[in-house]
């Protein structure tokens, strides 16, 4: 029963680099999104997908890419890392449209630091 | 938009209640509500649908006022065990938006 798994749990990145956070759900669901959690800030939409080959950008999508290729898999990028990327990064998945008894399911967070 | 969450913080001993708000500048088609622990990913605690429902979650509950686009967490009876960050999230087309939440200490 792995429901939504995030790889990796941590990193650290020096300023220029690059990097894929990688998000693998089980559970047949259309819907995935990334977040990022700072402090005082809560939960921040990065990008989203509602379903295979579709992405979307959220409240802050600057600095980032996505990619769903597959349907069980939702990619985040980063292609320059700058140290206001340190964060910790959440995936998210859910199986229905909106206005619907659909909770999230979260993963366990991938800790990014950039030096 | 994220939605608007208040108080920050709320402390409180075991046995006393507490009451979490959320309100949007948007209609909306739902709200969610979430508790995280501190190193954990959130949890789901439950949604709320159009029609200003209550739900119930152990002795949690909330409320959902579509007119004046507003939520509301109940807490009964606080445990050592309700203390966390408390998300509200909130639908907005195909995306979910969440309050930058309440950090609730339960102490002995």
């Amino acid at each position: 029963n792995a429901g939504v798994t995030q790889t990796p749990k941590f990193r650290v990145l020096k300023t220029g680099q690059s990097m894929t956070l990688l998000c693998a759900q089980d559970m047949n669901h259309e819907y995935m999104y990334w977040y990022r959690q700072d402090p005082g800030m809560g939960l921040r939409l990065i990008h989203y997908s509602v379903g295979e080959g579709t992405t979307a950008k959220g409240e802050v999508p600057d600095g980032y890419n996505v990619s769903r290729l597959k349907k069980q898999n939702f990619l985040l990028g980063l292609e320059s890392a700058a140290p206001s990327q340190t964060s910790v990064y959440f995936c998210a998945s859910s199986s229905l449209r909106q206005g619907t008894n659909s909770p999230l399911h979260f993963g366990n967070g991938t800790r990014l630091t950039v030096t | 938009q994220q939605p608007v969450q208040s108080p920050q913080a709320v402390i409180l001993r075991e046995g006393e209640d507490a009451v979490i708000n959320c309100s949007s500048s948007k209609a909306l088609y739902s709200v969610h509500w979430y508790r995280q622990k501190h190193g954990e990913a959130p949890v789901f605690l439950m949604i709320l649908l159009k029609g200003g429902e209550q739900k119930g979650h152990e002795k949690i509950s909330a409320s959902f006022n579509e007119k004046k686009q507003q939520s509301s967490l109940y807490l009964t009876a606080s445990q050592l065990s309700y203390s966390g960050t408390y998300f509200c999230g909130t639908e907005e087309d195909n995306d979910m938006r969440f309050g930058a939440g309440t950090r609730l200490t339960v102490k002995p």
